[in-house]
């Protein structure tokens, strides 16, 4: 059974960098129709999709925030990851990794999520 | 404001039927993009409930149900049991946003 581990720092100064790893087991991040995905959500808020890499290194970053956002993949460590860099407090929330069935459009495995809190 | 406009709350008494609506547009769900469910309960994160408008991943119990018609689709839960209080998100994809997944804002179900 695939799961999906989320790791990084949980506090993040203003305008650093937050960088994040979600580890995958159980499944090969290589393996066709899957895409790895970041979903932020933000304190007592709803779900918001940050963007996807697909193993080959094809990217989708969400428009809000493409402009700082950057997923990369490592096959080698079966793992992906995301920096968001120039953050402010609005970037303050619950970060998820999932895999999404590409194709069909849901996310079926989920990570268990990570608080990243932006403060000085 | 979400592209897919879900209701902030719902409630029911244990045993009984509620049903969740999610209405979208002509470029998400009325494009006949599937709809998809999740259930996240307190503190943890989402959980797949209803995939490709009506189909229950193994382990989801029967209770659950989804159906998808024009421009909105639904989730029925009946035999209302305290475990279900939870948040409740829809999402599809649409295709005027560059191709993008999007989500409802999320309904909070209490079982009174």
């Amino acid at each position: 059974q695939v799961q999906l581990q989320e790791s990084g720092p949980g506090l993040v100064k203003p305008s650093q960098t937050l960088s994040l790893t979600c580890a995958v087991s159980g499944d090969s991040i290589i393996s066709s129709g899957y895409y790895w995905s970041w979903i932020r959500q933000r304190p007592g808020k709803g779900l918001e999709l940050i963007g996807y890499i697909y193993y080959s290194g094809s990217t989708y970053y969400t428009s809000s925030l493409k402009s700082r956002v950057t997923i990369s993949v490592d096959t080698s460590n079966n793992q992906f990851s995301l920096k968001l860099n120039s953050v402010t407090a609005a970037d303050t929330a619950f970060y998820y990794c999932a895999r999404e069935v590409h194709g069909d459009y849901y996310f079926d495995c989920w990570g268990q999520g990570t608080l990243v809190i932006v403060s000085s | 404001q979400s592209v897919l406009t879900q209701p902030p709350s719902v409630s029911g008494a244990p045993g009984q039927r509620v049903t969740i609506s999610c209405t979208g547009s002509s470029s998400n769900i009325g494009a006949g993009y599937d709809v998809h469910w999740y259930q996240q309960l307190p503190g943890t994160a989402p959980k797949l409930l209803i995939y490709g408008n009506s189909n229950r991943p193994s382990g989801v119990p029967d209770r659950f149900s989804g159906s998808k018609s024009g421009t909105s689709a639904s989730l029925a839960i009946t035999g209302l049991q305290a475990v279900d209080e939870a948040d409740y998100y829809c999402q599809s994809y649409d295709s005027s946003l560059s191709g993008s997944w999007v989500f409802g804002g999320g309904t909070k179900l209490t079982v009174l």
